[in-house]
């Protein structure tokens, strides 16, 4: 089956931790996207990598880092710095010549 | 990005057609139109997309006036498991990075 896959499903940290956050896809997608979603809200941007050793800040990069060293995987590190991590986390990717965006079902993070 | 305005909420029953406007007074000549779907704790689902008249696929038809002004999304005979937030976006898909930016969305209740 192809598609996207995130893991874990459900995360908990203590305060002061860094967690990463996987995000796979054997969609052979050149494009990947993280989102964050806090309840009641739509998703924002947080980064986004077009190619393979490329990425770009999205909105609300502050206190995150991402890596994109094989097209099939694109992990983000909630750093200590983020100051509000306990959300809803979203990975999607894209392929070429087409316009809509495939989501993965998501990490819930709580950092306590 | 041009900026959306969609209703909060809307409730509907089984069987009927429930139809989402949303307003984009400042829509760009290369921006399109898209709609997502999100159920809780998934990611969004594309729905469809379109520039300009009518687009119509096997879940949803999509109009758009000639002034692109606004869009309206319309759900034939809908059904309980129509229950969800969707989302109305804006913007050029061929953008670079094709970022997407999410509103608050309108969550769709429907009823039995």
């Amino acid at each position: 089956d192809g598609g996207i896959t995130q893991s874990p499903k459900y995360l908990f940290r203590k305060e002061g931790q860094n967690v990463t956050l996987s995000c796979e896809q054997n969609l052979n997608h050149d494009a990947m996207y993280w989102y964050r979603q806090d309840p009641g809200q739509g998703l924002r941007l947080i980064y986004y990598s077009q190619i393979v050793n490329d990425f770009q800040k999205g909105d609300i990069a502050e206190g995150y880092s991402v890596s994109r060293e094989k097209k099939e995987s694109f992990p983000l590190t909630v750093t200590s710095a983020q100051k509000n991590p306990t959300a809803f986390y979203l990975c999607a990717s894209r392929g070429q010549d087409r316009y809509e965006q495939y989501f993965g079902p998501g990490t819930r993070l709580t950092v306590t | 990005l041009a900026k959306t305005t969609q209703p909060i909420s809307m409730d509907s029953y089984e069987g009927q057609e429930v139809n989402i406007t949303c307003s984009h007074n400042n829509i760009a000549t290369n921006d399109y139109i898209t709609w997502y779907q999100q159920f809780p704790s998934q990611g969004p689902r594309f729905i469809i997309q379109g520039y300009k008249t009518k687009v119509t696929n096997e879940v949803a038809s999509l109009f758009i006036p000639a002034d692109r002004k606004s869009s309206t999304l319309s759900l034939p005979r809908v059904s309980l498991s129509d229950t969800a937030v969707y989302y109305c976006l804006v913007g050029d898909i061929r953008a670079a990075g094709n970022k997407l930016t999410f509103g608050g969305g309108t969550r769709v209740l429907v009823k039995p």
